[in-house]
Order: structure tokens, then C-alpha cells, then sequence
């Protein structure tokens, strides 16, 4: 089965930062990969899909990259309703669907 | 509006049986398979398995097979998660989410499971 790998587990930004979380993949999974946010007390909350693609209503601040084995979330200019955690998730024939170890966004 | 409304919070000690429930509405519900995820206090996601709208397929993670049950009763648009026989180490928010391909694309608001002696 295919290993995620998602980094850091925490990290600490002020308002208006560039804040980027990746996810690396064991093999090749193209553009298998999507992107949740969840705030706290909350669900998660599909930001992105297939790797780049931004859901119907999710702010342009928030961007995905890559395919193959190494991803990228980006979010451009961070808010105060962006301090939750962030999870990876990728789908494979077993355990079908898997999710990161999920990255904190702290107020610095 | 994409809508899953899950069943409120539930307390119960161990040994005993639950069944939580998941209804959908905003959408076609034969449509799409349901999935469920826990999250145990301080943790992060796990995928538990998932039903297909017409309640004839369900897949488990191995992790959680043989402790958990699915179903669905499509005639009120509702997925349902049971446990037989429920441990402390149960105790976890339960998420159920729409399927839509390889993710989820809309979540319950979570359904938090207590079990205590």
C-alpha cells in the first residue's frame, strides 16, 4: 500500500503569510490527492481535489500543486478563520482511502 | 444545499449496542456511497469504511472490520453506523461524508461516541 507522508505536523504564521503544507506520496499516485480543512470543534471541509482543483465556494487563497509523488497546499495570504488543521487524503485499492497526519496552523 | 445531519451525541458503557445515524438531503441519495471517519480525542482521520446508497456493498478498512456494521435505509435517505458491543477505545467523533469518486466532498457535523464505565 502507498505511504503518506504529510510535513510539518505544526507550524506558527501571523496574518498575511504565505503558508505551504506538503504531501509526499510512497509511489507514483498522479493526481490522486485532496485537500481538507478542519477548524476547531468542526468537520472537515473539502478544500481541494485532484491535486489543483478548488471546490465550488472555497476562497482563492487556497491553491494545490503537483501530481506524481510530492503535493502542494498553498495558501497565499493567511486569515484568522484559516487557523485550523489540514489533512491530505489519497485514494487507493487498500486501505482505499487514507488521510495525512494533518498539519496544525497556529497563530504565531 | 448538500446537507448530511447526523444523530446526536451519544454516552453508553461497554458491552453495550449503538446506532448512530446520517441523513441526507439536498442531493439524489442513490446516487453517491456514504463513507464513515473517526477522529478519537486529539487525533487525526481515519477512514472507517463505506455503503453503497442501495445498502448491497459495503467495504471496511480491515482496522475496523468485524466491530462495526453499516446499513442504509434509502426509503428516508439515511446511512446508519452500529456497534455490537462497544469498548472504552470507541470513544471518538464519527463523521459520515458523501463520496464523490476517490474523496469527500460534503461531512456530517460529527456525532461524538462515549464510552464509560
Amino acid at each position: 500500500d502507498i505511504q503518506m507522508t504529510q510535513s510539518p505536523s505544526s507550524l506558527s504564521a501571523s496574518l498575511g503569510d504565505r503558508v505551504t503544507i506538503t504531501c509526499q506520496a510512497s509511489h507514483d499516485i498522479s493526481i490522486n490527492l485532496h485537500w481538507y480543512q478542519q477548524r476547531p470543534g468542526k468537520a472537515p471541509k473539502l478544500l481541494i481535489y485532484d491535486a489543483s482543483i478548488l471546490q465550488t465556494g472555497v476562497p482563492v487563497r487556497f491553491s494545490g500543486s503537483g501530481s506524481g509523488t510530492d503535493f502542494t497546499f498553498t495558501i497565499s495570504s493567511l486569515q484568522p478563520e484559516d487557523f485550523a488543521t489540514y489533512y491530505c487524503q489519497h485514494y487507493d485499492n487498500f486501505p482505499m482511502y487514507s488521510f495525512g497526519q494533518g498539519t496544525k496552523v497556529e497563530i504565531k | 444545499e448538500v446537507q448530511l445531519v447526523q444523530s446526536g451525541a451519544e454516552v453508553k458503557k461497554p458491552g453495550e449496542s449503538l446506532r448512530i445515524s446520517c441523513q441526507s438531503s439536498g442531493y439524489k441519495f442513490p446516487d453517491y456511497q456514504i463513507g464513515w471517519v473517526r477522529q478519537m480525542p486529539g487525533n487525526g482521520l481515519e477512514w472507517m469504511g463505506r455503503i453503497n446508497p442501495s445498502g448491497s456493498y459495503t467495504n471496511y478498512n480491515p482496522s475496523f472490520q468485524g466491530h462495526v456494521t453499516f446499513s442504509v435505509d434509502k426509503s428516508i435517505s439515511t446511512a446508519y453506523l452500529h456497534w455490537g458491543s462497544l469498548k472504552a477505545s470507541d470513544t471518538a467523533i464519527y463523521y459520515c461524508a458523501r463520496i464523490k469518486g476517490v474523496h469527500f466532498d460534503s461531512w456530517g457535523q460529527g456525532t461524538l461516541v462515549t464510552v464509560s464505565s
